[in-house]
């Protein structure tokens, strides 16, 4: 069974700070990782998607990597503004004969205005 | 939203009864899930499907049985809906032409077992 863990849970940071969130998956046979943004009582909004062959994505003031070696994602966000205060979501695709999404529990961010 | 559509939105039902959730999607997607959402538990798999009548369990599958009778249509039903079945349910979508593609979520059913 994969196992997907995001630490810390919830991160509390004044705005302005720049950040990283942590993703950590056990699947050596990962096809993508995927991080979404989910806001209390709404649904899932993807962020972005990082294939396998690739090591990061970026989109505005995102920006996410990924080791395959290590086992390991980040989600970087610069300049942090309160309307970014929501929860983060990594997923990882395992193509691997499953088709399962596994997802992490998420980090709750709070950006202090 | 990526055409996805869950419906109902909302719900209430008592201890018992069946209770089916539909997501249909606009996309012509292969792939389609089932996740409910629990406070402390974050986002479990309870069935999927990779095609048409193409079907597989997730990790909490109990009390739940699931059907896909045409590409675009993707049914949940509880059985017989007990309280700990109360939860947020989400229905997922990735394509099939490319295993690096995106997951996109409808925006859930909230369902309550009273």
């Amino acid at each position: 069974k994969q196992e997907v863990t995001q630490i810390p849970a919830a991160l509390s940071v004044p705005e302005g700070e720049n950040l990283v969130l942590n993703c950590s998956f056990t699947d050596s046979a990962i096809y993508n990782l995927q991080w979404f943004r989910q806001d209390p009582g709404k649904g899932l909004t993807s962020l972005l998607l990082i294939q396998s062959s690739q090591r990061e994505q970026t989109s505005g003031r995102l920006n996410a990597s990924l080791d395959k070696s290590s086992g390991r994602s980040t989600l970087y966000i610069a300049a942090s503004q309160p309307g970014d205060s929501a929860t983060y979501l990594c997923c990882e695709y395992s193509g691997a004969g499953s088709y399962q999404l596994t997802f992490g529990k998420g980090t709750k961010l709070s950006v202090i205005p | 939203d990526a055409g996805i559509t869950q419906s109902p939105r909302h719900k209430v039902t008592e201890t018992g009864t069946p209770v089916t959730l539909r997501c249909h999607q606009t996309e012509n997607h292969r792939y389609m899930y089932w996740y409910r959402q629990d406070p402390g538990h974050g986002l479990r798999l309870i069935h999927y499907s990779y095609g048409v009548k193409d079907t597989d369990k997730g990790e909490v599958s109990d009390g739940y049985s699931v059907s896909r009778s045409k590409t675009e249509d993707f049914l949940l039903t509880l059985e017989s809906a007990t309280s700990s079945q109360t939860s947020v349910y989400f229905c997922a979508i990735s394509a099939s032409n490319n295993l690096n593609t995106e997951a996109f979520f409808g925006q859930g059913t909230r369902l309550t077992v009273v």
